[in-house]
């Protein structure tokens, strides 16, 4: 069974530029998470999905912050414009029957 | 709201010898906890889950974790570490109010795990 992917792996941008993260949860799994993981950290969640509609966005910053889910399977979240500490690792998690599967994550520079 | 305290931010042990790693949660009521472990540049793996029932659980990789509900305690524990042991350990409090099968994760700060040989 594949896990769940996430692309790209690493970024590296400037400050007040965008960008965007991927992730294909399992399949068939249908709430899915993003995570943001500062390093000396736990995951921190931002945003759960339950196949398209949001669940829970309580600790999303909205005002640079967004994601969607269109179609109920993959997903991504996209940063617009970037500041110095969102530099993190991006983390995407799919779960079923109470358990999490977790990405290998895209880590985040923010120069 | 829900809350993680792993009081150890680094914990170094020999090869061989036994491992426990602290973990306190805040929750208002029975919940769901995990532990997590992350190797670097990996995403997080589940080592062990407590849902309910029997307090003592068995996990991968041979670990083991002990649900104390009197002192709000989750401690995961090893016999003998070996030295691919060496990562971050993660506890997690899962609240289970959330529909189909999902359930909203608080993670402590971590744990990490260096082994002497």
């Amino acid at each position: 069974e594949a896990g769940v992917a996430q692309s790209p792996r690493y970024k590296i941008i400037e400050k007040r530029q965008s960008v965007a993260f991927w992730c294909n949860p399992i399949s068939g799994h249908a709430t899915l998470y993003w995570y943001q993981q500062i390093l000396g950290q736990g995951p921190k969640l931002l945003i759960q999905f339950q196949n398209n509609g949001v669940v829970d966005d309580s600790q999303l910053p909205k005002d640079r912050f967004s994601a969607e889910r269109l179609k109920g399977v993959d997903s991504t979240l996209k940063i617009q414009p970037a500041k110095l500490e969102d530099s993190a690792v991006y983390l995407c998690a799919s779960s079923f029957g109470g358990e999490q599967f977790f990405g290998p994550g895209t880590r985040l520079t923010v120069l | 709201a829900q809350s993680v305290t792993q009081p150890d931010i680094h914990i170094t042990v020999s090869e061989g010898a036994s491992l426990e790693l602290r973990c306190n949660y805040s929750y208002g009521a029975t919940p769901y906890l995990f532990w997590y472990v992350q190797s670097p540049g990996q995403g997080l793996q589940l080592l062990l889950k407590y849902f309910s029932g029997d307090t003592l659980v068995q996990g991968i990789k041979g670990f083991e974790a002990e649900f104390k509900r009197s002192q709000s305690s989750f401690n995961l524990r090893k016999p003998s570490v070996h030295w691919s042991d060496a990562a971050e350990y993660f506890c997690a409090v899962g609240d289970p109010g959330v529909t189909g099968g999902g359930n909203k994760l608080t993670f402590g700060t971590g744990t990490q795990l260096k082994v002497e040989l």
